[in-house]
């Protein structure tokens, strides 16, 4: 039982660069989210999904684009990559009011 | 706009000196309050939910409250393990599934 697992966990971008962060839990878990985490931010709600199939949009959503076609798997899309988006990434998934996080991804685009 | 600040950012104790974190909410219907720990590195680890006021959870050293405008988070006679972000997290009656997230207080256990 692994939890959550994000891969990569660490990756360095050029400026307008794409990539994919991969999200798997094997919790059977409807709910699952992308937060990133900045200094003196603290944890922000990008994308989440309530179940396969379905996405939408949290507190900072611009620049990201994300997909749920298996359950176990969240998807979170970088078309093209801004130095404001280094940051350190976070998923989750989430049963009743229990969140269950990932170990991150660092994130670095120059 | 659903609104947590905690206090202080950062704290700094010597083993054994007990104390306490503060989680602020302003929020439209509260549905449940959160605490998490992060390790440097790593993702937050759940600890605690709470839902109504008056209520208290414990685990080992550790022991949260809720009232209708804030929680506590008390640390008794902590250890230099106890180190440690600690997050509190709302989750609001507009909402059956987002959390927002206080900035955290980054707590330092001295030996």
């Amino acid at each position: 039982n692994a939890g959550v697992t994000q891969t990569p966990k660490f990756r360095v971008l050029k400026t307008g660069q794409s990539m994919t962060l991969l999200c798997a839990q094997d919790m059977n878990h409807e709910y699952m989210y992308w937060y990133r985490q900045d200094p003196g931010m603290g944890l922000r709600l990008i994308h989440y999904s309530v179940g396969e199939g379905t996405t939408a949009k949290g507190e900072v959503p611009d620049g990201y684009n994300v997909s749920r076609l298996k359950k176990q798997n969240f998807l979170l899309g970088l078309e093209s990559a801004a130095p404001s988006q280094t940051s350190v990434y976070f998923c989750a998934s989430q049963r009743g009011t229990e969140a269950f996080f990932g170990q991150g991804t660092r994130l670095t685009v120059v | 706009e659903d609104q947590v600040t905690q206090s202080p950012e950062a704290l700094r104790l010597q083993e054994g000196e007990s104390s306490s974190l503060n989680c602020s909410y302003t929020v439209s219907g509260l549905r449940g309050l959160f605490w998490y720990r992060q390790d440097p590195g790593k993702g937050p680890e759940f600890l605690f939910t709470l839902y109504s006021a008056g209520e208290e959870k414990e685990k080992e050293r550790l022991k949260a409250t809720l009232t209708k405008k804030e929680s506590f988070l008390h640390i008794t006679a902590p250890k230099p393990e106890d180190s440690a972000t600690y997050l509190c997290a709302v989750l609001t009656g507009g909402s059956n599934y987002k959390l927002t997230f206080g900035k955290g207080t980054l707590l330092t256990v001295n030996p």
